[in-house]
């Protein structure tokens, strides 16, 4: 079946630093690719999202390529800040078809001052 | 415009007890589903519906039950409260094409059982 692995976190950075956040997907098909951010106390909400192979998806300064041959949607953004501390879910699903979102687990960021 | 809400926010239950949770969106969405959140666990999948009238299990439906009598409610209940469904509880909704449209999610009940 289809299945999103992401890294383990909690990820701890600086603010201002680099942030990657690797997802790589499991897939009978064609999916499409999606990052989901969950600040505290609240539910997800769609960060960004890609349809097909090498598409790029963005948003707030954050971006992640749809890598076919690497299965892989890794989310990164070249400056972090504080307010972006959150949590992080990779997910999956397919244009046609009435197929749940799959999610990964989830990867914890703070950005510390 | 309210998106999905959940209600309530906080509930504390003995074990044995029953309740219902209720999520009501108001975009017209045919697609809703219940989530539970656990640390370390992600997101698991517990029942959802593809329309009025109709729902279907998920990846942990046991102890759990659902209703979608109206298209913008769908209600979670528990019948009788265990300790392991101790939880943050999140909904969410989508319309139905294209297929691969986001999800919009309520902000969530946490479910304390004692």
């Amino acid at each position: 079946g289809d299945s999103v692995t992401q890294m383990e976190g909690p990820v701890t950075l600086s603010e201002e630093a680099f942030l990657t956040i690797n997802c790589t997907y499991t897939a009978t098909g064609y999916p499409s690719l999606f990052w989901y951010v969950q600040y505290p106390g609240e539910g997800l909400q769609l960060l960004l999202k890609a349809t097909k192979a090498d598409d790029k998806g963005s948003n707030k300064g954050f971006e992640a390529t749809y890598r076919k041959e690497t299965t892989s949607f890794h989310l990164e953004k070249g400056s972090v800040q504080v307010s972006d501390s959150a949590v992080y879910f990779c997910a999956l699903n397919y244009w046609a078809g009435n197929t749940p979102l799959v999610f990964g687990k989830g990867t914890r960021l703070s950005v510390i001052a | 415009n309210a998106g999905v809400t959940q209600t309530p926010k906080f509930r504390v239950l003995k074990t044995g007890q029953s309740m219902t949770l209720l999520c009501a969106q108001d975009m017209n969405h045919e697609y809703m589903y219940w989530y539970r959140q656990d640390p370390g666990m992600g997101l698991r999948l517990i029942h959802y519906s593809v329309g009025e009238g109709t729902t279907a299990k998920g990846e942990v439906p046991d102890g759990y039950n659902v209703s979608r009598l109206k298209k913008q409610n769908f209600l979670l209940g528990l019948e009788s409260a265990a300790p392991s469904q101790t939880s943050v509880y999140f909904c969410a909704s989508r319309p139905r094409e294209p297929g691969n449209s986001p999800l919009h999610f309520g902000n969530g009940t946490r479910l304390t059982v004692t």
